[in-house]
């Protein structure tokens, strides 16, 4: 079954500065990519996906690119904000949803 | 739009007792519901999937004579937990998608504390 990886596990930034948080799939057949963002007490909210034919997707101040070749993707958060702090996962998919670890992220005002 | 909602938000129960938690898709028709398991400070562990009209189908490791499921509708799911005891205090989230394979829309998630 497929198997997601994803570094690191804390990070912690400065208001304004970029996080980047990249996961690893090992089943080539996975073709669609979801980053969530999970809050305190909450449930995962879908931030921005990206699908197998597509390199590079960005949404505002989130970006997400895939390498397929090498069967990794990164979620790329610039100009951070208190409000970005929380859990994020990723996931790859093919028959079924497998998450990745999750990163705790902190943005210090 | 994609919006999933669960009840209840948090429940307090005695050992031995059962425990019912609904979750349902507002606005769209879900094909598919999943229920996941999330312990403190770790990741979703799917604990089975859902489609509906028929049989839940199990994660490896998971009662399904202790974890009920049905799939009523196209737009409720429940999930219920028979017996329980102190260890299935956990955070329980459902999911739903609206085609197979397309995104996961997730509910807020039910704290289950059993005492």
């Amino acid at each position: 079954g497929e198997n997601v990886e994803q570094h690191p596990s804390t990070l912690s930034v400065q208001e304004g500065d970029s996080a980047v948080i990249k996961c690893t799939y090992s089943d080539s057949a996975s073709n669609y990519f979801p980053w969530y963002k999970q809050e305190l007490g909450k449930g995962p909210q879908l931030i921005i996906d990206i699908r197998s034919n597509v390199g590079e997707k960005k949404d505002q101040r989130i970006a997400v690119t895939l390498n397929k070749t090498a069967k990794h993707f990164s979620l790329h958060i610039t100009e951070t904000q208190p409000e970005d702090s929380a859990v994020y996962f990723c996931a790859a998919t093919w028959n079924d949803m497998r998450f990745g670890a999750g990163t705790r992220l902190t943005v210090k005002p | 739009g994609a919006v999933v909602s669960q009840h209840p938000s948090r429940v307090i129960c005695k050992s031995g007792t059962s425990v019912k938690i609904e979750c349902r898709s507002l606005d769209f028709q879900a094909t598919t519901m999943f229920w996941y398991r999330q312990f403190p400070k770790q990741s979703l562990m799917l604990m089975a999937t859902s489609n509906e009209g028929s049989k839940a189908t199990y994660e490896q490791g998971v009662e399904k004579d202790k974890f009920l499921i049905n799939h009523a509708s196209l737009t409720l799911s429940t999930l219920t937990v028979t017996s329980a005891h102190p260890e299935d205090s956990s955070f329980y989230i459902c999911s739903a998608e609206q085609r197979e394979g397309e995104t996961q829309y997730f509910g807020p998630g039910t704290r289950l504390l059993v005492l």
